[in-house]
């Protein structure tokens, strides 16, 4: 079964640090990594996606996509109060028209 | 003009009733979705269709019956409500590739008594 893994935390950061959030895929053929902010009672909401190898970056938003390892992250910098969410790691199948298996998230708590 | 949305956005029913959820998206995409979110929090893919066709079709209970009149519009219709069908259901879209991302919903939180 294709799984993808997340610490569900939380993960505890003080205002103002980098946030570093880590997904493990088991499908060796996924090809599209996607992460999305879930806030409590909110519906997901698409923060970055990433394809390639290396990193992508998006204003304090860096994904970083390692296929070798299996291994994808989300890092935030200078985190702030209102980035405390559940993230989740979401893989698309390779070969699979559009079906996202998603992680069960990684909740987010950012200190003052 | 909200992209993707879902109504109701609450439904409290008895257990062994009939309901529907109705999805509609003016994004222009072609793909739309089913997710159930549990009171884990762990979204898991029901249904897709594309265009009008099913192409996903993971394993639900022949209770749910997904409904797609046009590209923009995804129905769940589900018969025998059960206790364990308590959860969230998002409806989301995308293009067709499966490297597009999906825009979801503010869902249907379903609630059975």
């Amino acid at each position: 079964q294709k799984e993808v893994e997340q610490n569900s935390g939380p993960l505890s950061v003080p205002e103002g640090a980098i946030a570093s959030l880590n997904c493990t895929y088991s499908d060796r053929g996924s090809q599209s990594f996607f992460w999305y902010r879930q806030y409590s009672g909110k519906s997901p909401e698409l923060i970055m996606f990433i394809y390639s190898n290396g990193d992508k970056e998006d204003g304090r938003f860096t994904a970083q996509l390692n296929k070798a390892s299996q291994y994808v992250s989300l890092l935030i910098r200078d985190s702030q109060p209102s980035d405390s969410a559940t993230y989740l790691c979401a893989v698309n199948e390779d070969g699979t028209a559009s079906k996202l298996t998603f992680g069960t998230g990684t909740r987010l708590q950012v200190t003052l | 003009d909200t992209a993707v949305s879902q109504t109701p956005k609450y439904l409290v029913t008895q257990m062994g009733n009939d309901k529907s959820i109705k999805c509609e998206q003016n994004l222009g995409h072609d793909t739309m979705y089913w997710y159930k979110q549990d009171s884990k929090k762990f979204l898991k893919i029901m249904f897709s269709y594309n265009n009008k066709e099913l192409i996903i079709n993971e394993t639900v209970p022949n209770r749910f019956s997904p409904k797609s009149p046009d590209k923009a519009h995804l129905n769940l219709h589900i018969n025998s409500l059960e206790l364990g069908d308590s959860a969230v259901y998002f409806c989301a879209s995308s293009q067709v590739s499966g490297a597009q991302p999906q825009h979801f919903g503010d869902g249907t939180r379903l609630s059975i008594l």
